[in-house]
C-alpha cells in the first residue's frame, strides 16, 4: 500500500459524459501526478500539481482539466468523453517539489480504470 | 518531444535465466527511474540514477545510467517468477523536473 488513495476504483460512462476522479496523496506529500495508461502503452504523463499551483504539463487534451486543493487532494475531470479516452488513470504523489538537482520518488495510487461506452 | 524507447518490449524466459532490458533516448536526463509495475496495480520505484556512468545493485538487478545520460539498462540475474511484471523507465528534465515514461518491458519468467 502506497499511501496514495484513488476513487473510484472502476468508472464506466457514456460518450459525451464527462466524469471527475479524486486522488488522495500521501499525508505531507505536497506533489501531485496524474498519468494516462492506455492499453499496451506506457504511462502518458498529463499534469504536475505542487502545493496547490500547477507546475508541470504534459500531453493533457483541452478537455481535461485538474486541480489541487487546499487540503491538497486531487481531482481530474474529464469531459466530452470519447471511446479512445478509455484507460488506467493513475495518480502518484511526492514529498517535494522536484528540481535541478532534487529527484522525487512517486509513490503512485492503485488507478482508477475508466471505461467509455 | 521526448521519448524513451525501451526494449525489448516483451520477454518470456525460463526461471534461472539472465536477462537486459534497455532504455534509450536521444535526449539527456537529469535523472533517470526503474519502476516495476504488476497487474492491477500502479508502478513502484525500483532504484534513481543521478549520475552518468553510475550503477547500483538492488539484489539480483543491475541498473546503469550511460556516461552520456542518454540511456540506461536493467539486468536481472537468476529471474524467478517474482520478477514477472511490466518494467519502466522514467527521465527527469527541464527546470521543475519534467517526467517522460518509457514504453515499458513487459516481462514473464515461467517457473
Amino acid at each position: 500500500d502506497s499511501g496514495v488513495t484513488q476513487t473510484p476504483k472502476h468508472l464506466i460512462t457514456a460518450t459525451g459524459q464527462r466524469v471527475t476522479l479524486r486522488c488522495s496523496p500521501r499525508s505531507g506529500d505536497l506533489s501531485v501526478y496524474w498519468y494516462q495508461q492506455s492499453l499496451d502503452q506506457g504511462l502518458q504523463f498529463l499534469i504536475q500539481y505542487y502545493n496547490g499551483e500547477e507546475r508541470a504539463k504534459g500531453n493533457i487534451l483541452e478537455r481535461f482539466s485538474a486541480q489541487q486543493f487546499p487540503d491538497l487532494h486531487s481531482e481530474l475531470n474529464l469531459s466530452s468523453l470519447e471511446l479512445g479516452d478509455s484507460a488506467l488513470y493513475f495518480c502518484a504523489s511526492s514529498p517535494r517539489l522536484a528540481g535541478a538537482h532534487i529527484y522525487n520518488e512517486q509513490f503512485f495510487g492503485p488507478g482508477t480504470r475508466l471505461t467509455v461506452l | 518531444t521526448q521519448l524513451l524507447e525501451q526494449s525489448p518490449q516483451f520477454l518470456s524466459i525460463q526461471e534461472g535465466e539472465n536477462l537486459t532490458v534497455y532504455c534509450n533516448s536521444s535526449s539527456v536526463f537529469s535523472s533517470l527511474q526503474w519502476y516495476r509495475q504488476e497487474p492491477g496495480e500502479g508502478p513502484v520505484l525500483l532504484v534513481t540514477v543521478v549520475t552518468g556512468g553510475e550503477v547500483k545493485k538492488l539484489k539480483r538487478l543491475t541498473f546503469q545510467f550511460g556516461d552520456a545520460r542518454k540511456d540506461s539498462s536493467l539486468h536481472i540475474t537468476a529471474a524467478q517468477p517474482g520478477d514477472t511484471g511490466l518494467y519502466l523507465c522514467a527521465g527527469y528534465s527541464g527546470g521543475y523536473q519534467k517526467v517522460t515514461f518509457g514504453t515499458g518491458t513487459k516481462l514473464q519468467v515461467i517457473p
